[in-house]
């Protein structure tokens, strides 16, 4: 099966800029996260989608960051402006959404703020 | 909160040493626990896992034992080999199939 896409997988930009990340999560799966992961540092949630409804965004700093995953399939993430300490691999899972079902993570997406 | 403490790396070792990897949690109820790894340029991916106490999660000769009287859940490795050399992190299932890392170890096994 086809795994979880992201795109870009780099990105640079300077501080105040926006930026959006792009994921395909894996096909018939109804959960979607978001984590950002700082460098030295595990990954931390930033939203769960279950379909197109959004589960947890406690951590999400909704001042800046957007997210949607219209249609319940794919989902973009949305930086606004970006400060330095943005600066991150965002990762995008995805899990069928059952019980204790592992997540798929894809391969990320590098942001630089400069 | 829930939260995932694991040790600190990195982890130096050569080939065929034993190797352990501490982890140990704090939560509400009984939270299924994982290790993830990732590999240099790779995404995370799923080692092994176990939902319940006393169970034992075993992948590609990593083993982790659900220790729920110690909330530990340790990684070992009988011999590991240089292609083993990655970071592993330590995760459990909060509410909603939400996953909590801990903060990763960095394996380096040399020849």
């Amino acid at each position: 099966e086809a795994g979880v896409a992201q795109s870009p997988r780099y990105k640079i930009i300077e501080k105040r800029q926006s930026v959006a990340f792009w994921c395909n999560p894996i096909s018939g799966h109804a959960t979607l996260y978001w984590y950002q992961q700082i460098l030295g540092q595990g990954p931390k949630l930033l939203i769960q989608f279950q379909n197109n409804g959004v589960v947890d965004d406690s951590q999400l700093p909704k001042d800046r960051f957007s997210a949607e995953r219209l249609k319940g399939v794919d989902s973009t993430l949305k930086i606004q402006p970006a400060k330095l300490e943005d600066s991150a691999v965002y990762l995008c899972a995805s899990s069928p959404g059952q019980g204790s079902s592992p997540l798929h993570f894809g391969n990320g997406t590098r942001l630089t703020v400069t | 909160g829930d939260s995932v403490t694991q040790m600190e790396g990195p982890v130096t070792l050569s080939e065929e040493a034993f190797l352990t990897i501490n982890c140990t949690y704090t939560a509400t109820g009984y939270p299924s626990l994982f290790w993830y790894v990732q590999y240099p340029g790779e995404g995370l991916q799923l080692l092994l896992k176990a939902t319940k106490a006393d169970d034992k999660g075993s992948n590609k000769g990593f083993e982790a034992t659900y220790r729920k009287e110690t909330t530990s859940f340790h990684l070992e490795k009988g011999s590991v080999q240089v292609s083993d050399s990655a970071v592993y992190f330590c995760a459990l299932s909060g509410g909603y199939n939400k996953l909590i890392f801990g903060a990763g170890t960095r394996l380096a096994v040399h020849p």
